[in-house]
């Protein structure tokens, strides 16, 4: 049972547009969301989290939202740069299972110059 | 200059044989995790390791084995049991402690493959 779901496997954007990854889940415990980009043959790096109490965060270009009624986060990008272009994960943690993550399958993002 | 390395970078593995995946971290984190990415998939949990001496079973133990002597080293063993072990594997480590912001760090990964 997935309870991490990234449903777009991949994303196309132009660049200086802005880009937005979706992710849904299904379990309601979840209170700490993540996202992590990942390049190929790399490890994924974190980009920026968000905790259940807040609907948004904003770290540079990136800004992620939190709908905790429709169980749904995303990630926006603005300006959406060439070097932006990478394998997007969502994740997920509670305490209920020692905040452990929960993965989303990932969506790669291609940003055309 | 802290952080998670993983060796080798690339791993052969022959039928029926055991082969070990290091990790290691100077980071000072008390927790540390090893994950399977397949191609098109997400990252799924193997086992991690919250504290010194002590491990449990992530999703897909099951061919897998660790230990965790020392707080900066989780190796992860793949057993001849492990019938599909071709994957992008990888290392995280984080604060742990039952925080609730759990922010893992992960390490470049190995990537292992069957003769």
């Amino acid at each position: 049972d997935q309870q991490v779901k990234q449903n777009s496997p991949s994303l196309s954007v132009q660049e200086g547009r802005i880009s937005i990854l979706n992710c849904d889940y299904t379990n309601s415990m979840f209170d700490y969301f993540l996202w992590y980009k990942k390049y190929p043959a790399e490890g994924p790096t974190f980009l920026i989290s968000i905790s259940s109490i807040k609907d948004k965060n904003e770290d540079g270009r990136f800004t992620v939202f939190l709908n905790k009624s429709a169980k749904h986060l995303s990630l926006h990008i603005v300006p959406s740069q060439p070097g932006d272009s990478a394998v997007y994960f969502c994740a997920a943690s509670t305490m209920e299972y020692g905040n452990k993550l929960v993965f989303g399958a990932g969506t790669i993002l291609r940003v055309k110059s | 200059d802290g952080g998670i390395t993983q060796s080798p970078k690339y791993l052969f593995r022959k039928e029926g044989q055991n082969v070990t995946l290091s990790c290691e971290q100077n980071l000072n984190h008390d927790a540390m995790y090893w994950y399977r990415q397949d191609p098109g998939q997400g990252l799924r949990l193997i086992y991690y390791s919250q504290i010194v001496n002590d491990f449990q079973k992530g999703d897909i133990a099951e061919g897998y084995s660790v230990s965790r002597e020392k707080k900066e080293s989780f190796p992860l063993t793949v057993t001849s049991a492990q019938k599909n072990p071709t994957a992008f594997y990888l290392c995280a480590s984080s604060i742990g402690g039952g925080l609730a912001k759990n922010i893992q760090y992960f390490g470049a990964g190995t990537r292992l493959s069957v003769l």
